[in-house]
């Protein structure tokens, strides 16, 4: 069976930092590229990174650039957050997401279950 | 705000036709990006319902359809049934931010 599985969340105080990881079976993520999406509580979803399959392109959503670092070890077959500098807007569901192509345009036909991550005092 | 725009809410009665409407701009969906639909049922995570504006996944019925033309996409399901009530989602991706975009969301409610 196909299937990505986060962990890695948790309630953590502002300023702290958070790594998340998203492992993959049932295929080999080489060949894809990987988000990672959010959803803050009641509210829609958000782009947060990307990365293409040999980490050539990697994108950040603007809210996040220079405090969030994707990555991938296509060895273990796994995807990385690694989240510093948390503010309280941070708070949400992550979704780790695999894209159709190994480039972010062809569709997100994989999805976790998520990770909660809590950002407060 | 999010740079896809889309109502927040629709409804419709069962067995009705409703559409979702998503709309971008020239940066996205109007320099020829393609389209991609999503279903979240209440707790759940997303689920790809129409990929590249109008293709649907294996699985997906057909009353699902998706088109684009312009600067707008929208997604039509037809024949709705008390199982389709969920919040929908469309994406794109943005040249101008260098990454995937997504609507604000639809939540469809069946009278």
């Amino acid at each position: 069976e196909v299937q990505l599985v986060e962990s890695g969340g948790g309630l953590v105080k502002p300023g702290g930092s958070l790594r998340l990881s998203c492992e993959a079976s049932g295929f080999t993520i080489s060949g894809f590229s990987l988000n990672w999406v959010r959803q803050a509580p009641g509210k829609g979803l958000e782009w947060v990174s990307s990365i293409t399959g040999g980490s050539n392109y990697i994108h950040y959503a603007d809210s996040v650039k220079g405090r969030f670092t994707i990555s991938r070890d296509n060895s273990k077959n796994s995807l990385y957050l690694q989240m510093n500098s948390l503010r309280a807007e941070d708070t949400a569901v992550y979704y780790c997401a695999r894209d159709q192509g190994s480039n972010p345009l062809n569709g997100m036909d994989v999805w976790g279950q998520g990770t909660t991550v809590t950002v407060s005092s | 705000q999010s740079v896809l725009t889309q109502p927040p809410s629709v409804s419709g009665a069962p067995g009705q036709r409703v559409t979702i409407s998503c709309t971008g701009a020239s940066s996205n969906i109007g320099a020829g990006y393609d389209v991609h639909w999503y279903q979240q049922l209440p707790g759940t995570a997303p689920k790809l319902l129409i990929y590249v504006n109008s293709n649907r996944p294996s699985g997906v019925p057909d009353r699902f359809s998706g088109s684009k033309s312009g600067t707008s996409a929208s997604l039509a399901i037809t024949g709705l049934q008390a199982e389709d009530e969920a919040a929908y989602y469309c994406q794109s991706y943005d040249s101008s931010l260098s990454g995937s975009v997504f609507g604000g969301g639809t939540k469809l409610t069946v009278l």
